[in-house]
């Protein structure tokens, strides 16, 4: 079975700070990552997705990279602000159980300003 | 493009007492998810729905939940009766190429 694993838990940080965030997870074989963010109260907002047969994404100030090899992922926020401040969850999709999704518990971000 | 509804958004009740939650996904995804997310844990997926078939429901107690999605649009989700550990968010996601969407989910506390 698929473990997703992210650390760390929480992290807190100066306004203006590159940060990084990692995912980890058991099982190579995935078929898709996914990095979401989620504020208090909100659901899931999709950020990048990540195909098993790509290495990195970007959309602005966010990049994704994805080593299948290792099992990680990381997702660096450039230049960060207060409005970053959320819940960042990664989840992998697995091949052998109907490309289903495992999240991780998630990263809490809190950017000072 | 409307995104994924969920109804209601907060739900009380006590131990014992049924609950049944909505949701309407994006309109022509065809892959519909329902996840339960306890606090501070990341979502923990309930059932798995490709049109009006059940996909993966292997962590559905269906011994107190269960879910349907007759015409392959909206779908429900039924907890009866509900139990203190299922205080949680119930999230629903819909997906035509893999790329998840997620309603704003229903926060259920139950007493």
């Amino acid at each position: 079975k698929q473990e997703v694993t992210q650390i760390p838990a929480a992290l807190s940080v100066p306004e203006g700070e590159n940060l990084v965030l990692n995912c980890s997870f058991t099982d190579s074989a995935i078929y898709n990552l996914q990095w979401f963010r989620q504020d208090p109260g909100k659901g899931l907002t999709s950020l990048l997705l990540i195909q098993s047969s790509q290495r990195e994404q970007t959309s602005g100030r966010l990049n994704a990279s994805l080593d299948k090899s290792s099992g990680r992922s990381t997702l660096y926020i450039a230049a960060s602000q207060p409005g970053d401040s959320a819940t960042y969850l990664c989840a992998v999709s697995s091949p052998a159980d109907f490309n289903k999704f495992y999240f991780g518990s998630g990263t809490k971000l809190n950017v000072k300003p | 493009e409307a995104g994924v509804a969920q109804s209601p958004r907060y739900k009380i009740i006590e131990k014992r007492q049924s609950v049944a939650f909505w949701c309407n996904p994006i309109s022509g995804h065809a892959t519909l998810y329902w996840y339960q997310q306890i606090l501070g844990q990341g979502p923990k997926l309930l059932i798995q729905f490709q049109n009006n078939g059940v996909v993966d429901d292997s962590q559905l107690p269906k011994d107190r939940f269960s879910a349907e999605r007759l015409k392959g649009v909206d779908s429900t989700l039924k907890i009866q009766p509900a139990k203190l550990e299922d205080s949680a968010v119930y999230l629903c996601a819909s997906s035509l190429t893999g790329v998840q969407f997620f309603g704003p989910g229903t926060r259920l506390t139950v007493l």
